[in-house]
């Protein structure tokens, strides 16, 4: 079965400091996969995707992420965060073939203090 | 940008009354929408996938009689919690998925925040 881990409930940084979001998948069959962030009370917006060739993928707000097939990993970074980049960040993964539904990690709050 | 609004964004309701969401795309066209539920601290679940013309699916454990998705028109999808119940109370988010390509983004509304007294 296919699933989707992201292995810190919580991470808390310091403003400025560089930090990554991890998350892993199982599957049997290509994947596409995805970062969204949820501020609170809200829907998700997405950061970035990777759907075929460059495994490094720029998103917005500083984001990038690295698809590792290996390691069956997409994890998030940032070089230098922001006090408003606070919030859940929820990785996710669609299978190929289907109608592209999505399956969500557990999340990750961020939390980034001055 | 592709946008998504849902409405209500904020409901309160007696139990055992029912609740209707809207969901609707305002500047595509949606052929396949999604209704997903997120409990406090957690993360989102998806309950059921309607497209357009169509009987909804529904994921496994979600009772299709409690929760009547409709796909009425390319740019609305409903969801009608009926009897509502305490334990219904929750976020629902909706997102929606347009034409065309091997593969198209799902684009997320705000969210509902249903309370159910």
């Amino acid at each position: 079965a296919q699933s989707v881990t992201q292995l810190d409930s919580q991470v808390p940084v310091f403003e400025e400091a560089p930090v990554e979001l991890r998350c892993n998948y199982s599957s049997s069959v290509s994947v596409y996969l995805f970062w969204y962030v949820q501020y609170p009370n809200q829907g998700l917006q997405l950061l970035l995707k990777y759907l075929s060739g460059s495994t490094l993928v720029k998103g917005i707000n500083g984001f990038e992420a690295e698809f590792n097939k290996s390691q069956t990993s997409f994890h998030l970074r940032k070089p230098s965060v922001h006090i408003s980049d606070t919030a859940e960040y929820f990785c996710a993964v669609s299978f190929s073939g289907g109608y592209n539904k999505l399956i969500f990690g557990a999340g990750t709050r961020l939390a980034v203090h001055p | 940008g592709a946008v998504v609004s849902q409405h209500p964004s904020r409901v309160i309701c007696k139990s055992g009354t029912s609740v209707k969401i809207e969901c609707r795309s305002l500047d595509f066209q949606a052929t396949t929408m999604f209704w997903y539920r997120q409990f406090p601290k957690q993360s989102l679940m998806l309950m059921a996938t309607s497209n357009e013309g169509s009987k909804a699916t529904y994921e496994q454990g979600v009772e299709k009689d409690k929760f009547l998705i409709n796909h009425a028109s390319l740019t609305l999808s409903t969801l009608t919690v009926t009897s509502a119940h305490p334990e219904d109370s929750s976020f629902y988010i909706c997102s929606a998925k347009g034409t065309g390509g091997s593969y198209n983004e799902q684009f997320f509304g705000p969210g509902t925040r249903l309370t159910v007294l």
